[in-house]
Order: C-alpha cells, then sequence, then structure tokens
C-alpha cells in the first residue's frame, strides 16, 4: 500500500514565479491537507481539500491556492514567490470522520 | 486559534537512557494529541496519539500522557537507541474530527551511543 506522495523532490525558482505542487493522498483517503514548514519549525497549517473543496484554511495570502481532483489527488499553486516562501511543503492525507494525518516526504522549494 | 508550545528544543541523552517531551496547549477544547518523528530530509512520521478522554497510552518502548486539566502532555522514549535521533513534534488539534494539527517548534533529540 502506497503512502501519501508528492512531487516534486526538490524544486527552485526566482521571485515572481508561480509553482504548482502535487500530491497523491494515502489509498482510501479522501482528504488533502497541506502544511509550509521553515527551517527549524513545525509544519503550518496552509489549507484542506474534502470532496474537491477548501474546507479549512490557516493564516496564508490568496497567493497560496489549491485545487483537489475527483481522484482526490491535490495541488498547492503558489503564485508571485517571496524569498520567505522558501520552505519544505508537506501534503498530509486522512480518512473520512478520522483524526490521524500521514504526512509524505515533502517538496523542498527554493526561491531564488 | 489553539498555540502549542514544546520543550526542550535540544535533548541530548545516553544510549539506553530515557528522553522526556513536554508540550502545552492552549485552548481546552483540543481533543486529538500526535507525536511526530522527522528525520532529515524526510516527511514526519506519527509514532504515536492519543484522545483527550484518555490518560496515558504506551506502545513498545513509547508512552504519551496527558493531563487535560494543566493542558500539557508528554512524550517518553525509554532505553534509547541511536536510531531514535531525529527530531520529533507534538501537535494538537481541535474537533471535529480531520481538523488542522497545530504544531510545537519540535525537539531535536540526539542520541549518544
Amino acid at each position: 500500500d502506497a503512502g501519501v506522495t508528492q512531487s516534486p523532490t526538490h524544486l527552485i525558482k526566482t521571485r515572481g514565479q508561480q509553482v504548482t505542487l502535487r500530491c497523491s493522498p494515502k489509498s482510501g483517503h479522501d482528504t488533502v491537507s497541506w502544511y509550509q514548514q521553515a527551517l527549524g519549525q513545525g509544519p503550518q497549517f496552509i489549507f484542506q481539500y474534502y470532496e474537491e473543496e477548501e474546507r479549512q484554511r490557516g493564516n496564508f495570502p490568496d497567493r497560496f491556492s489549491g485545487h483537489q481532483f475527483p481522484n482526490y489527488s491535490s495541488e498547492l499553486n503558489v503564485n508571485a514567490l517571496l524569498l520567505g516562501d522558501s520552505a519544505l511543503y508537506l501534503c498530509a492525507s486522512s480518512g473520512v470522520g478520522a483524526d490521524t494525518q500521514y504526512f509524505g516526504p515533502g517538496t523542498r522549494l527554493t526561491v531564488l | 486559534g489553539e498555540n502549542v508550545e514544546q520543550h526542550p528544543s535540544t535533548l541530548s541523552v545516553q544510549e539506553g537512557d530515557s528522553a522526556v517531551i513536554k508540550c502545552t496547549y492552549s485552548d481546552s477544547a483540543s481533543n486529538y494529541f500526535p507525536w511526530y518523528k522527522q528525520e532529515l530530509g524526510k516527511g514526519p512520521q506519527l509514532i504515536i496519539d492519543i484522545r483527550s478522554n484518555v490518560g496515558e497510552k504506551k506502545d513498545q518502548r513509547i508512552a504519551v500522557t496527558l493531563n487535560k486539566t494543566a493542558k500539557h502532555f508528554s512524550l517518553h522514549i525509554t532505553e534509547t537507541q541511536p536510531e531514535d535521533s531525529a527530531v520529533y513534534f507534538c501537535a494538537a488539534s481541535i474537533p471535529p474530527s480531520g481538523n488542522q494539527f497545530y504544531f510545537g517548534t519540535g525537539t531535536s533529540l540526539t542520541v549518544i551511543p
């Protein structure tokens, strides 16, 4: 059983560019959450998708947007990249009505 | 929202000794408390969790305790091994189920052989 997968592993962008990160949830899971983890910090919640809708959102600007597809996979889009967006972006999946979230390996984004 | 504080930020122990990491939370409505282990270059891995209707949970060398009155919970690792070296994060979640996690700032544990 494949766990949560994310692509790409690493990404380098320049300020002002746009980026798309992808996530496939664990088999049987229908909810996907995205977190940003700055170096030396705990993950910070960006938003959560369920039934192709954004269900919750953390304290992140509108430059951060997402999408969930009918197969439950998800994308995170970040527009107008800033240096401060450099971080590890983590995707987590969970099942219906379940508390537990399982994390993927993350995408390391570097903004130059 | 919830605020989770975690201590210590770094911890070094001799192999075979015990390690304890403590977290406090601010919102008494929080009812789910997972602990994650993150190794270098990897995503967080769930190692144990506890719900607010339980005071203690144990899984082999790992245990978690919860004090709802004081709003704090702790991770205990006994008989530590070098492979326990990693960064550990506590988190809290407010109902309903599946809600966002609020993470602590992490504890870097080093087990010295």
